[in-house]
């Protein structure tokens, strides 16, 4: 069955540091991947896109990888704040077009 | 900023009732969807809508359910008749196009709590 994986235990880090979260999926053959945010009680905020051509995407403090070989993709949020801290989603698009997610990883960034 | 918006926050129903979870997605949007969040779970996609029909729905989204646009603004998210495994949060996203390079965009969410 398709699988869509993210650590389930929180990242704690401290601030200014990298953070970095994976997604690793199963059954899939993405065409793209993208990154949401959710903080507690809302809905999820899009933040990155990436396609299966491209190895890395970056936008200010993100960076985003994607490897379909491995079948993974590792968020990296550079000089983490503690506004960072927040629930990080990877949705895959497989064959429609309806993102599917990922139960997504806690991040909390201490000051 | 254009935002789309859920009414009401939050809405408490006895087992068996009907609930109507209420949207207004973006203006110039053309696509919408249903999403739920049971607490502490992961996000479900539950159906999308285009062109005034259902274009896609998950296993999740039985008889139980449908979705309306009645007119030109509202899209909305119908539960006939409530179950307790219903409670959850359940968002509204809209979408200008369904190509690759589209994102959604998510309401605040409504708290659905049957009882």
């Amino acid at each position: 069955s398709q699988k869509i994986e993210q650590n389930s235990e929180a990242l704690n880090i401290q601030e200014g540091k990298t953070a970095t979260l994976t997604c690793n999926y199963t059954n899939y053959s993405p065409a793209y991947l993208q990154w949401y945010r959710q903080d507690p009680g809302r809905g999820p905020v899009f933040l990155l896109l990436i396609r299966e051509n491209e190895k890395e995407k970056r936008k200010e403090r993100l960076k985003v990888t994607f490897d379909t070989t491995l079948k993974q993709s590792l968020f990296h949020i550079t000089a983490s704040q503690p506004a960072d801290s927040a629930t990080y989603l990877c949705a895959l698009r497989g064959g429609s077009y309806i993102p599917t997610f990922g139960r997504g990883t806690s991040l909390i960034v201490h000051p | 900023e254009p935002e789309v918006t859920q009414t009401p926050s939050h809405q408490v129903t006895q087992m068996g009732q009907e609930v109507i979870l209420r949207c207004v997605p973006i203006s110039n949007h053309l696509y919408f969807y249903w999403y739920r969040q049971i607490l502490g779970q992961k996000v479900e996609f539950l159906v999308s809508f285009y062109n005034n029909e259902i274009s896609e729905k998950s296993e999740i989204f039985d008889d139980q359910f449908s979705v309306e646009r009645p007119d030109g603004s509202n899209f909305t998210l119908k539960i006939r008749s409530t179950k307790l495994e219903d409670s959850a949060m359940y968002f509204c996203a809209s979408s200008p196009g369904q190509g690759e390079n589209t994102e959604a965009f998510f309401g605040q969410g409504t708290r659905l709590t049957v009882v």
